[in-house]
């Protein structure tokens, strides 16, 4: 199975940070990498498909890169409903697989 | 808008099977274009990846719970299934449904609130 890193695993930032997390693949997963928001108590929803698309309704302080096997989660400037834990999930090959996760609170 | 909705028992017994059904509205199971899957996060844990069918019925399973794992789907119903034998304490988690899509590279664009599972006699 392609095993899924991420870093850091936890943040403190401030409203209005620039905020980065990073996934890394054990192998290429070519593009085939989403990201995914969760907050408390309720399910994980889509921010970014394919890498670097923004999915329907995102804000685009959102954004995402990277390729093969190093992947880069980006928020601009980071809002308070965005407290959250993050997770990268790769569906190149089974089984699919997450990321451990990133859970960014408030300093 | 596409809604999935999970149901079945809240608590198992060791050794027995969990059941949870999966029921979609909003959609059609029958398009080629999404698949169905289920996820689970044990309290506390990351997301961990079950299963994934297509409304023609063909199945993938994690490796590491495929021996135990049976996926189904009921298209007249719209509605698709997980059966998970001889659970232990390890498989007490919130367990979702959600759907894959071939236009999102496969990813999980609608998901259900979440079901949790507790095992425990």
């Amino acid at each position: 199975a392609i095993q899924m890193t991420q870093s850091p695993s936890s943040l403190s930032a401030s409203v209005g940070d620039r905020v980065t997390i990073t996934c890394r693949a054990s192998q290429d997963v070519r593009g085939d990498l989403g990201w995914y928001q969760q907050k408390p108590g309720k399910a994980p929803k889509l921010l970014i498909y394919a890498v670097s698309s923004l999915q329907t309704g995102v804000p685009s302080r959102f954004s995402g890169s990277g390729s093969a096997t190093d992947f880069t989660l980006t928020i601009s400037s980071l809002q308070p409903e965005d407290f959250a834990t993050y997770y990268c999930l790769q569906d190149y090959d089974y089984p699919l697989t997450f990321g451990p996760g990133t859970k960014v609170d408030i300093k | 808008q596409v809604q999935l909705q999970e149901s079945g028992p809240g608590l198992v017994k060791p050794s027995q099977t969990l059941s949870l059904t999966c029921t979609v509205s909003g959609g059609s199971l029958n398009s080629g274009s999404y698949y169905w899957s289920w996820i689970r996060q044990p309290a506390g844990k990351g997301l961990e990846w079950i299963g994934r069918i297509y409304g023609s019925g063909n199945a993938n399973s994690n490796p590491a719970l495929s021996s135990r794992v049976s996926l189904s789907v009921d298209t007249s119903k719209n509605q698709f299934s997980l059966r998970l034998t001889s659970v232990t304490a390890a498989d007490t988690a919130v367990y979702y449904c959600a759907r894959g899509s071939r236009f999102l590279g496969w990813q999980f664009d609608y998901w259900g609130q979440g079901i949790l599972v507790t095992v425990s006699s």
